[in-house]
């Protein structure tokens, strides 16, 4: 069974900080890998969706990469800004049970002004 | 371009009963379905995921049932409501393709007092 954890729990940085989010699984052999943002009281809006072909994805001040061997990923967000503040939420695909796609506990962040 | 909707966006029911909350998705055809919950400060758990109409597959025992009475409609539906069914409901929709993000609606609130 998918089990999908992520660390830290909460994050509070200043503003212009780089960061780093991480997200694992328990079964590596993952279809494609989603990060998420959600807003308080809001749905979620994707960031970034990985290809389990591929090694990393680019948008922005975002960068997210994957490493299915190890069963991560880490969500890079450059030059911190208060707007980031939200919950980051990762999810992954499994390739053994396609079209169910299994999310992780979030990350809560909050950039300090 | 596609759009998603939920409603109603905010319900308030008493314990005992019945529950039917409605996701459609416009401009597309043959999408996956998803239904998810996130309890107060917590990750999104999966409840019921559909690949076609009719066609159903449910995740989690629970008090909570799911339809599909047309391609583009998603429905989730209880007979008699539960305390722990309060929660924030989340309906999605995805392309067949592995490669197409997970879109969601804006969220339906339930509170069961």
């Amino acid at each position: 069974k998918q089990e999908v954890t992520q660390i830290p729990a909460a994050l509070s940085v200043p503003e212009g900080e780089n960061l780093v989010l991480n997200c694992s699984f328990t079964d590596s052999a993952i279809y494609n890998l989603q990060w998420f943002r959600q807003d308080p009281g809001k749905g979620l809006t994707s960031l970034l969706l990985i290809q389990s072909s591929q090694r990393e994805q680019t948008s922005g001040r975002l960068n997210a990469s994957l490493d299915k061997s190890s069963g991560r990923s880490t969500l890079y967000i450059a030059a911190s800004q208060p707007g980031d503040s939200a919950t980051y939420l990762c999810a992954v695909e499994a390739a053994t049970s396609y079209d169910k796609v299994i999310f992780g506990p979030g990350t809560s962040l909050s950039v300090i002004p | 371009s596609q759009t998603i909707h939920q409603w109603p966006a905010t319900l308030v029911q008493p314990v005992g009963s019945p529950l039917s909350l409605e996701c459609t998705v416009e401009g597309t055809s043959n999408p996956n379905l998803y239904w998810y919950r996130q309890a107060a400060g917590r990750g999104l758990q999966l409840l019921f995921y559909s690949v076609g109409i009719g066609q159903i597959s449910s995740e989690v025992p629970q008090n909570l049932s799911a339809s599909r009475p047309q391609d583009r409609q998603f429905i989730l539906s209880s007979k008699k409501l539960l305390l722990s069914d309060s929660g924030f409901y989340l309906c999605a929709w995805r392309g067949i393709s592995g490669a197409n993000v997970l879109t969601f609606g804006a969220g339906s609130r339930l509170t069961v007092l």
